[in-house]
């Protein structure tokens, strides 16, 4: 079982450079999301998706951009990385039969901007 | 945007013992849940509750719904070494998004 897969596991980036972190589940799961991981911030929600072609803004949306073109993928792209966008970067997804507030989450992508 | 308060921020103890950790909000909310994150690894669900003063145990671990429904506990009975890692709570009210606690670090002195 892959559950949520997330690369790359690690990327270092120039300030302005652009890239894209990819997110997929093989779960069929109808929601997913990014979340932030910061020292003292817990997880904050950046993007959600309640299915292939809707997508909304979280908690902390500034510098990223989602798309949800397939129910398996839910890539999240910074346009001109910043330092401020050095974090670990964790995608989850569930199902509209999983427990109220459960997610599945992948294993994380870690960000360093440079 | 809302943050929920989680105590101690990070745990020194020894195998063997019991642990308590707890998280606090200023709202209310009617779903509140546990996760665990090993280093190095996404979180995992431990235990979820959805009623006021609900308690409900996973194994060695014990979660409680506050009755002020603004707050929730966590408890560890006899501590190994695979308890390491960050434990989050989580609360939600209504159908809005989770809110994610700032977690506590746990870790267990050989």
């Amino acid at each position: 079982n892959a559950g949520v897969t997330q690369t790359p596991k690690f990327q270092v980036l120039k300030t302005g450079q652009s890239m894209t972190l990819q997110c997929a589940q093989d779960m069929n799961h109808e929601y997913m999301s990014w979340y932030r991981q910061d020292p003292g911030m817990g997880l904050r929600l950046i993007h959600y998706s309640v299915g292939a072609g809707i997508t909304d803004q979280g908690e902390v949306p500034n510098g990223y951009n989602v798309s949800r073109s397939t129910t398996e993928d839910f890539p999240l792209r910074l346009l001109s990385a910043a330092p401020s966008q050095t974090s670990v970067y964790f995608c989850a997804s569930s199902s509209l039969t999983s427990l109220p507030g459960e997610l599945f989450f992948g294993e994380g992508s870690r960000l360093t901007v440079l | 945007g809302q943050q929920l308060n989680q105590s101690p921020q990070s745990m020194f103890i020894q195998e063997g013992e019991d642990v308590s950790m707890n998280c606090t909000s200023s709202s209310i909310f009617n779903t509140w849940l546990w996760y665990k994150q090993d280093p190095g690894e996404g979180p995992v669900l431990l235990i979820a509750l959805y009623k006021a003063g609900e308690l409900t145990s996973n194994g060695r671990l014990t979660a409680q719904f506050g009755i002020t429904r603004k707050d929730s506990f966590l408890n560890i009975s006899a501590s190994i070494p695979s308890d390491v890692g960050i434990y989050f709570c989580a609360g939600r009210r209504g159908n809005e998004k989770l809110t994610f606690g700032t977690g506590t670090r746990l870790t267990i002195i050989p």
